[in-house]
């Protein structure tokens, strides 16, 4: 148990329709991850928020939306996705590292997406 | 193109051997973070060491950092069949703060 949470554990949606990831985590940090893990590539950075802004937005399709209401959730709106975004998708945290540097990041368990 | 790369992919070993997995990257950096998976689980930390170190001890873990020829070794000695699992190095790139850039991983089994 790493303090961060993820629901659905597993979503199965259609190409045309539209679902949310949720992320909490109980930390009490201010920096917040999502991630795409697809089988046999490395761990793709998606987006990054900080202090509940987006500081970082890796050139992800729009078709993938976060949204960061406050410090300790995240969420990742998915509408009309093609199948080659089934992946798990990790949402991690940390405390800030704009002024001392990337600290430890805290994973949860990812949702597994596959899409028909 | 990838920052950090793992060396070897896969490495299968016996349990009481030690595993050394190896990971070189391109650009400089702050920090370097090793990080463990399960298969299709979350990521776990393992260590994180700054560019101004040179190694660093965890249990049975050891990690060294050689900046002048930007590469890492995770070092786990006495290995269990628990230590089954992909190891992942992560690097924070200069100016890039809270962005982490994972490598592909090297998968490690322990047999018992």
């Amino acid at each position: 148990e790493t303090g961060v949470t993820q629901t659905p554990r597993h979503l199965v949606m259609g190409m045309t329709n539209k679902k949310s990831l949720k992320c909490e985590q109980h930390l009490g940090h201010n920096a917040m991850y999502w991630y795409k893990q697809s089988a046999k590539k490395p761990l793709e950075l998606m987006f990054v928020y900080n202090f509940k802004e987006q500081t970082e937005n890796n050139s992800v399709p729009s078709r993938f939306s976060p949204e960061c209401p406050n410090s300790s959730h995240l969420f990742l709106h998915l509408h009309t996705l093609q199948p080659e975004d089934s992946a798990l998708y990790l949402c991690a945290s940390s405390h800030s590292g704009i002024l001392a540097g990337a600290d430890e990041q805290y994973f949860g368990p990812g949702t597994r997406l596959t899409v028909t | 193109s990838q920052q950090g790369e793992e060396d070897p992919q896969a490495l299968s070993i016996q349990e009481g051997e030690n595993a050394t997995m190896n990971c070189s990257y391109k650009t400089s950096i702050n920090n370097l973070q090793w990080y463990r998976q399960n298969s299709g689980r979350g990521l776990v930390h393992l260590i994180l060491i700054r560019s101004n170190e040179r190694e660093k001890h965890s249990g049975r873990l050891r990690v060294t950092l050689d900046t002048s020829k930007k590469s890492s070794s995770l070092l786990i000695t006495a290995s269990r069949a628990a230590d089954t699992a992909s190891y992942f190095c992560a690097t924070e790139v200069s100016g890039g703060y809270n962005k982490l850039i994972f490598g592909a991983g090297t998968r490690l089994a322990v047999h018992p």
